[in-house]
């Protein structure tokens, strides 16, 4: 099966500009979770959607918005550019399977903010 | 928050030394942990899992060991490769696909 895939895998902006990300989960996965990279942060979860409906949300502000689709596509939105929004940001798919969810990630999409 | 941690940040070792990371966890409702290997430029990759049922488990050359009575993870990789250097992180599953990572570590093998 194919992976994880992000599109764009590179993108600058300038502080105030929006910009979605695209993510494709492995095929039968229905559970898709963002997460931002940063030095300074590591990694940390910003939601996760299944079947179209967000089940859960980090602490991020309303700036960071996303959706799926019904083939369970994802996108995450950020509006209002900040510096500080420059990182890797990180898709995630899963299989539910009870209470095992290993989540598969893809290559990520590097977001500098200029 | 409750939030999964790492004891060193980064470990230097000879090729065909073993390898072993530590990991501390403090929501002792977790069941699921995970380990991802991330190389430069790349997402995580999974390596290997073990539930809360377990104590251990063992994988091609890499064996988790799970502590729940002091909350402790860790990953052992046998006679470590150079393709081996990477960042190690440990997650814990905090339920409908949410992991929270340990802030990594950096492994370095030496030939």
């Amino acid at each position: 099966k194919a992976g994880v895939t992000q599109t764009p895998r590179y993108l600058i902006k300038t502080r105030g500009q929006q910009v979605t990300l695209s993510c494709s989960p492995i095929s039968g996965h229905r559970s898709v979770s963002w997460y931002q990279q940063t030095p300074g942060q590591g990694l940390q979860f910003l939601f996760e959607y299944f079947s179209e409906t967000q089940r859960n949300k980090g602490n991020f502000p309303g700036r960071f918005s996303g959706r799926q689709f019904s083939n369970s596509r994802s996108e995450m939105n950020v509006s209002t550019l900040e510096l500080g929004d420059s990182a890797l940001y990180l898709c995630a798919s899963s299989l539910v399977q009870g209470t095992k969810e290993t989540q598969y990630f893809g290559p990520g999409t590097r977001l500098l903010v200029l | 928050g409750e939030s999964v941690g790492l004891h060193l940040p980064t470990l230097s070792v000879q090729e065909g030394d073993n390898s072993i990371i530590n990991c501390a966890y403090s929501n002792s409702a977790s069941d699921y942990f995970i380990w991802y290997k991330q190389e430069s430029g790349k997402g995580p990759q999974f390596i290997i899992d073990i539930r809360s049922n377990m104590d251990k488990r063992q994988g091609q050359r890499v064996t988790v060991l799970l502590n729940k009575t002091v909350k402790h993870l860790s990953l052992q990789i046998a006679a470590t490769q150079p393709g081996d250097s990477a960042v190690y992180f440990c997650a814990e599953n905090s339920g409908y696909s949410t992991l929270t990572f340990g802030k990594g570590t950096m492994l370095l093998v030496s030939p």
